[in-house]
């Protein structure tokens, strides 16, 4: 069974350009969340997606968003690339949308801004 | 914010001793308490989900324990070894769409 999938995994871009990172979830999981951690910091949650809605954000500006599609895949898109952006964004899914399930990651998307 | 704290942040640990570690989290709302392992150059990999007070789980080697009415959770493992070496990261769901992990316990087992 494919694990999650992420893409691409490493890409370099500069400020002020657009960057959308894409995450294929484990076949049947229906939930799909993003996380950036920044060098030094720890996870940072992102994004929340089940069953195509948009469940919950952290605290990240509005140039952050994303979506999930009919077949559960998501992406992440970030507007106006700042140097802070540059991070491992990690996709992680699981089977189920109310917190109990394990959650399953890709081996993430490093973003460099220069 | 959720707070959530793990401590100590970093230990190191003799191969073949025991150790544990603690992750604190707001006892309101409780659902569910996630653990994870992060090995270098790896994804995180769940460890354990737990829901119930007094809760206890087992993998091989580790271990861990829930207390959801003061909001602690205890991580247990038993005669480390080299491979055990990694940041344990713990995530408390409180029934809000929002998975926050806490910025993790670095083991580091010396051979």
């Amino acid at each position: 069974e494919a694990g999650v999938t992420q893409s691409p995994t490493h890409l370099i871009k500069t400020r002020g350009q657009q960057v959308t990172l894409r995450c294929s979830p484990i076949s049947g999981h229906t939930s799909v969340y993003w996380y950036q951690q920044a060098l030094g910091l720890g996870l940072q949650f992102l994004l929340w997606y089940d069953e195509g809605e948009e469940r919950n954000r952290g605290n990240f500006p509005p140039r952050f968003s994303g979506r999930q599609f009919p077949n559960y895949s998501s992406e992440l898109n970030v507007n106006a690339l700042e140097l802070e952006d540059s991070a491992l964004y990690l996709c992680a899914s699981s089977w189920t949308g109310v917190g109990t399930g394990e959650l399953f990651f890709g081996e993430g998307s490093r973003l460099t801004v220069l | 914010i959720l707070n959530v704290e793990q401590s100590p942040q970093s230990l190191h640990v003799q191969e073949g001793d025991s150790t544990s570690f603690t992750c604190s989290f707001p006892s309101s709302n409780f659902y569910a308490l996630h653990w994870y392992r992060w090995e270098t150059a790896k994804s995180p990999e769940a460890l354990f989900v737990m829901t119930l007070n007094g809760d206890e789980k087992k993998k091989g080697r580790i271990s861990a324990t829930l207390n959801t009415k003061e909001g602690y959770s205890y991580l247990y493992i038993k005669g480390s070894q080299p491979e055990d070496s990694a940041t344990y990261l713990c995530a408390p769901y409180l029934n809000d769409y929002k998975l926050s992990f806490g910025a993790g316990t670095t083991v580091t087992v010396r051979a």
